[in-house]
């Protein structure tokens, strides 16, 4: 089975500064997909990015992006810019490419950002 | 943008007794999911569902859970007889596994359920 650890559970950050959430998983399978989703108080899943494993580039979004480390099983989440918006829990999550597959939700990480 | 929606947004029920949790998914998607999040925990797999039956369930959905798809735009989640440790936080989620291959699911906002 698939295993997803975030070995942060809290993290701060300046205002306007860079932070970096961290996120290893465990899988045997060549093909999946990686997922950072942000859970602000309202508690709604938003995605935030996303990574195909046969891709080799790092996604961007906007001040987001990842570092994907496939031979690592590493895939962490890099916020430029912070803003006070960006404050929410951030979880980590896997699904295998095949077919309609669940979610594997790492424990999240707490992320303030300090004005 | 179409968006995934659940009612109620908060149920309150004292244990033992059943309560039905709604979804209305994206209407073109095809594949229905279900999670929960207790307080402070992750998010934890329920079950998923395709084509009028359970493609895939966790540990956690025994016999107390039950998922239908009772007409061509709700989900629904029914928790039988509730007990305390039900009290979480039900998130329905939906995906389009078609030509385009979209494999992201879309979350609802959630309904948190207590039971006390």
């Amino acid at each position: 089975a698939q295993t997803v650890t975030q070995s942060q559970p809290e993290m701060s950050v300046q205002e306007a500064e860079t932070v970096t959430l961290s996120c290893t998983y465990d899988t045997s399978e060549s093909d999946y997909y990686l997922f950072w989703y942000k859970q602000p108080p309202s508690r709604q899943m938003i995605l935030v990015i996303r990574q195909e494993a046969y891709k080799q580039q790092n996604a961007t979004e906007n001040r987001f992006s990842v570092n994907f480390q496939k031979a690592a099983k590493s895939f962490s989440l890099k916020i430029s810019d912070s803003q006070l918006g960006d404050a929410a829990m951030y979880f980590c999550a896997y699904r295998s490419a095949q077919g309609a597959q669940k979610l594997v939700f790492g424990q999240g990480t707490r992320l303030t950002i300090n004005p | 943008e179409p968006e995934v929606t659940q009612t109620p947004s908060h149920q309150v029920t004292q244990m033992g007794q059943e309560v039905i949790l709604r979804c209305v998914p994206i209407s073109n998607h095809l594949y229905f999911y279900w999670y929960r999040q207790i307080l402070g925990q992750k998010v934890e797999f329920l079950v998923s569902f395709y084509n009028n039956e359970i493609s895939e369930k966790s540990e956690i959905f025994d016999d107390q859970f039950s998922v239908e798809r009772p007409d061509g735009s709700n989900f629904t989640l029914k928790i039988r007889s509730t007990k305390l440790e039900d009290s979480a936080m039900y998130f329905c989620a939906s995906s389009d596994i078609g030509l385009a291959n979209d494999y992201e699911q879309y979350f609802g906002p959630g309904t948190r359920l207590t039971v006390t």
